[in-house]
């Protein structure tokens, strides 16, 4: 059974960092790319960023400096760390695959179920 | 361009078809993927591609494309079609990933 699972701290002081970890299962995290989505409360969906299994990354132009994803394909988990938190980061955050079905073509197919994470004052 | 606009609601009496459209300068050389999110869950892809429905999803799902315009359309929609539906695709410089301001459907 092919499985996503966020785990990480629910709350978080703005200001501080967050760091969320993916755990897949029942698929090889190899040969794939890996991604942080987020989705404020009532609001839509928002790509933060991508990582190939190699490390290669790409993030979401306004996230630039305060985004980093890893892998760790022995633990088959990548990880999320968003830095300097603010009220406008509080959102479900979701890990997904993405698959290039060609050159013009690429989607979402695994997700996560989501963790809500609040940044406090 | 970085955007792609949707139509914020739409409403679709039960059977029925409705049509939901996706634009942004990125569909003149991506197509789109097509998600429905139902309250409190994850998003779920229906549309991939050109027209490819994922395994186990109705073929009452469907997509076309024309120009800057991506199209998803319900033909004789179902009670739980009811969600919001997303697209998405790559943006123009094919670097990142952006998605659609979303269209929340309601069946009548």
């Amino acid at each position: 059974q092919v499985q996503l699972q966020e785990s990480g701290p629910g709350l978080v002081k703005s200001s501080e960092t967050l760091s969320l970890t993916c755990t897949v299962s029942g698929v090889s995290i190899r040969r794939h790319y890996w991604s942080w989505i987020r989705q404020p409360p009532g609001k839509g969906l928002e790509w933060i960023g991508n990582i190939y299994y190699s490390g290669d990354t790409s993030h979401h132009p306004s996230l630039r400096g305060r985004v980093t994803i890893s892998v760790d394909t022995s633990e088959s988990q990548f990880s999320l760390k968003l830095t300097s938190l603010t009220a406008a980061d509080t959102a479900v955050y979701y890990c997904t695959r993405v698959l290039r079905y060609s050159t013009t073509i690429w989607y979402f197919d695994l997700w996560g179920r989501g963790t809500l994470v609040t940044v406090s004052s | 361009s970085s955007e792609l606009t949707q139509d914020p609601a739409v409403s679709v009496a039960l059977g029925q078809t409705v049509k939901i459209t996706c634009q942004g300068d990125s569909l003149r050389n991506y197509f789109a993927s097509w998600y429905q999110q139902k309250p409190g869950q994850a998003p779920v892809v229906v549309i991939y591609g050109k027209n490819n429905r994922p395994s186990g999803i109705p073929d009452r799902f469907s997509a076309s494309s024309s120009g800057n315009t991506g199209s998803l359309t319900i033909t004789g929609a179902q009670a739980e079609d009811e969600a919001d539906y997303y697209c998405n695709s790559r943006d123009s410089s094919g670097t990142h990933f952006i998605f659609g301001t979303g269209t929340k459907v309601t069946v009548l």
